[in-house]
């Protein structure tokens, strides 16, 4: 079955200090991850996806994430912080056709708090 | 604005009685998704169309959900004898498999339900 899990519910980072917010993640077969943002009272947004490919993969807004497959760990990361960043972060993962389901299991979220 | 909408985005109901909720697609995407998302926890997986047909439910999906997309455009989600825990935000997604951005999921603002 796959599952994701975001160990941490709240991050807090200086503005224009890097960020890390982490997401590990289980699949039976090869994954397809995604990193997904939630701002109030608006719809979640694309941010990047990893499907195959090179392991650091860059998406919308300089956030990057990296696949790590021995740690099966997907963290996302952006290296100078805007308060604007400030949101909700939802990592996600797909099994590949004829392992799994084609919906998306969401991580249970981070919440980016950007300290100006 | 060619992003996925949704209607109504409040929704106020008595317990017992029937709520529809309607998505609209990106116009050309094939695919329609529906997730629920509660309070402090990541969207869950409901039911997908490709074009008008419903190709998986999730067994959170109960006898009393039914969601249809009949000419493959926009989709329609019903409750039935609504219940308490029915109370969350209902997300639609769509994504237009067969391209390179197949399996990027594109979500709508949602739809909050709350059953009194």
């Amino acid at each position: 079955a796959q599952s994701v899990a975001q160990p941490e519910d709240q991050v807090n980072v200086a503005e224009g200090n890097p960020l890390t917010v982490k997401c590990t993640y289980s699949v039976s077969g090869n994954p397809y991850l995604f990193w997904y943002v939630q701002y109030p009272n608006r719809g979640l947004q694309f941010l990047l996806k990893y499907i195959t490919g090179d392991n650091l993969v860059k998406g919308s807004y300089g956030f990057e994430a990296e696949f790590n497959k021995s740690q099966t760990s997907f963290h996302l990361k952006k290296p100078s912080a805007l308060v604007s960043d400030s949101a909700l972060y939802f990592c996600a993962v797909r099994d590949i056709p004829g392992g799994g389901a084609n919906n998306l299991f969401f991580g249970t979220g981070t919440r980016l708090t950007v300290i100006p | 604005d060619t992003g996925v909408s949704q209607d109504p985005r409040h929704k106020i109901t008595k317990r017992g009685q029937n709520v529809t909720f309607r998505c609209d697609p990106i116009s050309e995407h094939n695919r329609l998704y529906w997730y629920r998302q509660t309070l402090g926890q990541g969207p869950e997986f409901l039911t997908y169309f490709q074009n008008e047909a419903q190709l998986e439910k999730s067994r959170l999906l109960s006898d009393r959900f039914s969601a249809e997309r009949p000419k493959g455009s926009f989709s329609t989600l019903e409750i039935q004898r609504t219940e308490q825990g029915d109370s969350a935000m209902y997300l639609c997604a769509s994504s237009l498999i067969g391209t390179k951005s197949s399996y990027e999921q594109y979500f709508g603002p949602g739809t909050r339900l709350t059953v009194t």
